[in-house]
């Protein structure tokens, strides 16, 4: 399997442009996740899904970001309006739901966005 | 108070000695609990899962949990310049939901 497939690995954008992110999770998997990563706040979980429904989107930060999963095999994060302060590497991570493996992430290279 | 709070390093240990990471988190309900390592520019990767107040051993790594005190902790033997990386402590506090600490930096030097 080639695992967890993001793209794109670097995205470049200036304030107020309309970003998507774009994950392809090991196929099997029925979670998915996305994390956002920063030197400030560490590895911080967005969203995740189960089957392709969200669980919990608590902790996106506010109404420009947006996330969905229209199928098992593909997932995006997008954030419209972006703002500088959005700069972060964003990591997809699937998951398969064993009792011994559950809460075992396989993450994506990430994506490093950078909002100018 | 943050979920899960580590140490941010960096924590520099000479090749061969013992390398001790450590890790308190908050929610007393949490249920298991996990050490991801990150190399530089890298995705995390998962090196230990513990479910239970003791020690869980897997080669040169031991993870030792004690749930009274909200502890967490990563012990890596005959530490290597290929152990220095950032370790991450993640707490599972309900469902499916891994909720990580920002993190300590280990150096090894040779």
């Amino acid at each position: 399997d080639a695992g967890v497939i993001q793209s794109p690995r670097h995205e470049v954008t200036e304030m107020g442009q309309e970003v998507t992110l774009r994950c392809k999770p090991i196929s099997g998997h029925d979670y998915l996740f996305w994390y956002r990563q920063t030197m400030m706040r560490g590895l911080e979980l967005l969203i995740y899904f189960n089957n392709n429904v969200p669980i919990d989107d608590s902790g996106m930060p506010e109404d420009r970001f947006s996330a969905k999963m229209p199928n098992a095999s593909f997932s995006t994060l997008k954030i419209q309006p972006s703002e500088p302060r959005d700069s972060a590497v964003y990591f997809c991570a699937s998951s398969l739901f064993t009792l011994r493996h559950k809460e075992k992430l396989f993450f994506g290279s990430g994506t490093q966005l950078s909002v100018l | 108070q943050k979920e899960v709070e580590q140490n941010s390093g960096p924590l520099s240990v000479p090749e061969g000695a013992i390398a001790s990471l450590n890790c308190t988190y908050s929610d007393r309900g949490s249920q298991s609990f996990f050490w991801y390592r990150q190399y530089s520019g890298k995705s995390p990767e998962l090196i230990m899962s513990i479910y239970s107040n003791g020690d869980q051993e897997d080669g040169r790594f031991t993870a030792q949990l004690n749930k009274a005190s909200q502890y967490v902790s990563l012990l890596i033997r005959d530490s290597q310049p290929s152990d220095s990386a950032t370790y991450l402590c993640a707490v599972n506090r309900y469902g499916n939901k891994l909720v990580f600490g920002a993190g300590t930096i280990l150096r090894v030097k040779s």
